[in-house]
């Protein structure tokens, strides 16, 4: 157990529609970070915060949105679904910006959020 | 643009035999990490490489940081069932502590 939650595991929505993944980080650790895996294109960077404010911005679509908020949990909404956007979702999380207890950033991973558009 | 390659993409063989996985750069990174990643899970580290040439044990796995620090390569000997999954190779992007990753290389263990 990473000590990272997400919420819900499992999402199957049509196309056009909207949803929101829910992200709870280890206790204590402050950054939060997202990435998105799809079979063909590996795991990708989508978007940091730390402390509330974002921090690095990876390959995220502008229909895509996230935050974090004051108890540091962190929600994706992923707007005007498309085929496309059925992916993997994860949420890591780390200490700090250089990440874990040493300088090296290792992240702590959730078990994901499976996002099915059809 | 930092990107990490990973090869080969698929590996299948059987248990006992041995075998290297590589994750190959053209830039320099200050440290780089392997992760395993299991069906329904996330991603786990394994172990962290920080210095150039930096070799590592762990138990079976032996892992290698090359002297340049642009690659990497993960060897495991007498592969066992267990050891199947997915194994992704990742790095330090910009000075946040976001981490990119290579496409990762998918091991199938036979017994």
């Amino acid at each position: 157990d990473s000590g990272v939650t997400q919420t819900p595991k499992h999402l199957i929505t049509a196309t056009g529609q909207r949803v929101t993944l829910r992200c709870s980080p280890r206790s204590g650790d402050l950054s939060v970070y997202w990435y998105q895996q799809s079979l063909d294109q590996g795991l990708q960077f989508l978007i940091q915060y730390y402390n509330g404010e974002e921090r690095a911005k990876g390959n995220i679509l502008e229909r895509f949105s996230a935050q974090q908020f004051p108890d540091l949990h962190s929600e994706l909404n992923l707007s005007s679904l498309e085929l496309g956007d059925s992916a993997l979702y994860f949420c890591a999380s780390s200490a700090g910006l250089a990440g874990g207890t040493s300088n090296t950033g290792e992240l702590f991973f959730g078990e994901g959020s499976r996002l099915t558009v059809l | 643009t930092q990107l990490l390659e990973q090869s080969p993409q698929f590996l299948s063989i059987q248990e006992g035999e041995n075998l290297t996985v590589y994750c190959n750069s053209s830039s320099v990174f200050s440290s780089l990490q392997w992760y395993r990643q299991e069906p329904g899970e996330g991603p786990v580290l394994l172990v962290t490489v920080v210095t150039g040439g930096e070799v590592k044990k762990l138990k079976r796995l032996t892992f290698q940081f090359g002297d340049a620090r642009k690659d990497s390569s993960l060897h495991i000997t007498a592969a066992q069932p267990g050891d199947t999954g997915l194994y992704l190779c990742a790095g330090p992007s910009g000075n946040t502590g976001k981490l990119i990753f290579g496409q990762g290389t998918t091991l199938q263990v036979k017994p």
